[in-house]
């Protein structure tokens, strides 16, 4: 009973490298979401994916590439990271259209870019 | 552009003292409004969805209410570990009939002491 798990939990890099966060759910949910979480900001959307190979970019979507080639893994990469990305990150999902839309989230990844 | 303003932003009671939060939306066409429990160093953790004016949710000493401009999550007889931040989401319902993405707001953070 896994649910929606996400990995690395605790990251540390420099800026300009490339950096991916993990995240992968067990419910066969069609949607998977990225958030950050910033003092002052809230919870901002980065990008979405309704199912695998459909993805579309959310609020702050700029510096950061998606990719969903399966159902259950969702990848967040961070091309040249900047020190604005420093930030917690969360993986989310919920169901299809037609089934209830409150989301699910994993336990999260604080990055930090020195 | 949907708005999601949370107040308090911060409210420390003694057990036992009931209070409310409040949630005030601006959004053209509500689907659905969600309450989320936050602790530290975790992800949200989903309580409740809210769809119509008028409507009520209830868990444990939880309630949520919901209005057209805004929600209340009611805290009856609060204990030190319903201490959390409390998140309000809205999602808002497309001309085309089809669901934006969730709005988050700041959150309320609770602390409830001994």
């Amino acid at each position: 009973d896994a649910g929606i798990t996400q990995s690395p939990r605790y990251k540390i890099t420099e800026t300009g490298r490339q950096v991916t966060l993990m995240c992968h759910q067990t419910w066969s949910h069609s949607y998977m979401f990225w958030y950050r979480q910033d003092l002052g900001h809230g919870l901002r959307l980065i990008y979405y994916s309704a199912a695998a190979d459909i993805t579309d970019k959310g609020e702050v979507p700029d510096g950061y590439v998606v990719s969903r080639s399966k159902t259950e893994n969702f990848p967040l990469t961070l091309e040249s990271a900047t020190r604005s990305q420093t930030s917690v990150y969360f993986c989310a999902s919920r169901g299809h259209v037609g089934v209830s839309y409150e989301q699910y989230f994993g336990p999260g990844t604080r990055l930090t870019v020195t | 552009e949907d708005q999601v303003t949370q107040s308090p932003e911060a409210l420390r009671l003694q057990e036992g003292e009931s209070s409310s939060l409040n949630c005030s939306y601006t959004v053209s066409g509500l689907r659905g409004l969600f309450w989320y429990r936050q602790d530290p160093g975790k992800g949200p953790e989903f309580l409740f969805t809210l769809y119509s004016a008028g409507e009520e949710k209830e868990k444990e000493r939880l309630k949520a209410t919901l209005t057209k401009k805004e929600s209340f999550l009611h805290i009856t007889a609060p204990k030190p570990e319903d201490s959390a931040t409390y998140l309000c989401a809205v999602q808002a319902t497309l001309s085309s009939g089809s669901a934006r993405q969730l709005t988050f707001g700041s959150g309320t953070q609770l602390t409830v002491l001994p």
